[in-house]
């Protein structure tokens, strides 16, 4: 399929190491977090979401941050796999409906 | 249970024609929004449907419109094609019990405008 990185910034990793993933948001008044991932040819991914009024949320290998005061989202990734490397976004919500709006990706490539 | 499905996948089209895009949404789903994401950027959202009515728009012309059917499905239509509509579309639905926090995409219909 066609990437969806051509022109994206790009964070290289080597397989087995810990990836973090940054992000500013632009909407002081989001009150949700989402990241996404996106492989070559598919649709975005849910990875792991998080509310306005916590500043940390743990899945299986993954953690997201999120500094309110400062307008930021980390995605770290633990133990990076080849099969993480893809294209990452971070998206917000500002409550009511289920409009969601994309910051900037990163592709993440990981050398085995 | 199916996720959400797109078609076409490929569609070429010359400038000033007029396309149709399909999307079913999960099962359970009520909600549909369509995106538009150009090669290297992230996707923008056009527009969202529920209960078969346009409930939010993004910054996209009227040359974008859209349609809800009963069954939840939703059609995206775009006239008069400019060689920049070449983009991936994608559609993302989102249910009563899942609002924002499910929502879904398809894999997207990738248009070329030549």
């Amino acid at each position: 399929g066609e990437s969806v990185g051509l022109h994206l910034p790009t964070l290289s990793v080597q397989e087995g190491d810990n990836s973090i993933i940054n992000c500013a948001y632009s909407n002081s008044a989001s009150d949700y977090f989402i990241w996404y991932k996106q492989e070559s040819g598919k649709g975005p991914q849910f990875i792991i979401d998080i509310r306005s009024n916590m500043d940390k949320r743990q899945g299986q290998r993954v953690t997201v941050l999120l500094n309110k005061t400062v307008k930021h989202l980390s995605l770290q990734i633990a133990a990076t796999q080849p099969g993480d490397s893809a294209v990452y976004f971070c998206a917000e919500n500002t409550g009511g409906y289920q409009k969601v709006t994309f910051g900037t990706g990163t592709k993440l490539q990981v050398i085995p | 249970d199916a996720g959400v499905t797109q078609s076409p996948t490929h569609l070429i089209k010359t400038r000033g024609q007029q396309v149709t895009l399909r999307c079913s949404p999960k099962s359970g789903h009520d909600t549909v929004s369509w995106y538009q994401q150009a090669l290297g950027q992230g996707p923008q959202f056009i527009f969202q449907y529920y209960e078969e009515e346009e409930r939010q728009r993004g910054n996209f012309p009227d040359r974008f419109s859209g349609h809800q059917f009963p069954n939840y499905s939703s059609e995206l239509n775009v006239n008069a094609l400019l060689l920049g509509d070449s983009a991936l579309y994608l559609c993302a639905s989102s249910g009563p019990k899942d609002r924002v926090y499910g929502y879904t995409f398809g894999s997207g219909t990738r248009l070329t405008v030549v």
